[in-house]
């Protein structure tokens, strides 16, 4: 069951733009994380936010999280041709369950 | 540094063969998952494991079996490969239930 849906599926920006990605989900949730892939490789985590945050700072990268709203979103400033990637979101709920993901975002930053 | 490694980046297997994908991982990590990822349609897990012997049905268990035998190996089995497994393969680790999950770097599998 995929509870995550990204949006948009795909982005194309130039360099040094900032990057917008959002997650929807549809049950409560413990935390809300981030992932990112680049090409035919593993998923490396980036940042995780829990229920009772609205947002988080990791360098270049800026999350919100809006439980109201059952929503949340990446921003990545600054871009670089090197975050080109996949981009996953991935809740956690409050039993012992497993982490579900979307379907993800391809980023592809042009330089 | 931590570490999942799966034992094959890419793999061919022919149609009805035995297929085992290794994962093993160095932090002693309770749990551990199988997904596959196909294009248009994200992660879907298809088994995890919360102890040694423990074994749980993901959302798309079926063709595939599991097993752990120690802690540090999540072993992925496909009884009798089909070309609909063709697929993206990805084994993860996490410390507990909602921490971050670590993956290996992916095997390709291609049945043919």
């Amino acid at each position: 069951s995929q509870q995550g849906e990204e949006d948009p599926q795909a982005l194309s920006i130039q360099e040094g733009e900032n990057a917008t990605m959002n997650c929807s989900y549809k049950t409560s949730i413990n935390n809300l994380q981030w992932y990112r892939q680049n090409s035919g490789r593993g998923l490396v985590h980036l940042i995780l936010i829990r229920s009772n945050e609205r947002e988080k700072h990791s360098g270049r990268l800026r999350v919100t999280l809006d439980t109201s709203k059952k929503s949340s979103s990446l921003l990545i400033t600054a871009s670089r041709a090197a975050d080109t990637a996949s981009y996953f979101c991935a809740t956690a709920g409050s039993g012992n369950t497993p982490l579900v993901f979307g379907k993800g975002t391809r980023l592809s930053v042009i330089a | 540094d931590v570490k999942v490694t799966q034992s094959s980046r890419y793999l061919v297997k022919r149609t009805g063969e035995k297929v085992f994908l290794e994962c093993v991982q160095d932090m002693d990590h309770e749990n551990m998952f199988w997904y596959r990822q196909d294009p248009g349609l994200g992660l879907r897990l298809i088994y995890f494991s919360y102890d040694v012997k423990m074994k749980e049905k993901g959302d798309i268990p079926e063709g595939y079996s599991v097993s752990r035998e120690k802690k540090e190996r999540f072993s992925l089995i496909l009884e009798s490969a089909s070309t609909n497994q063709t697929s993206m393969y990805l084994c993860a680790s996490s410390l507990r239930w909602g921490a971050e999950a670590f993956f290996g770097q992916g095997t390709r599998l291609t049945v043919v």
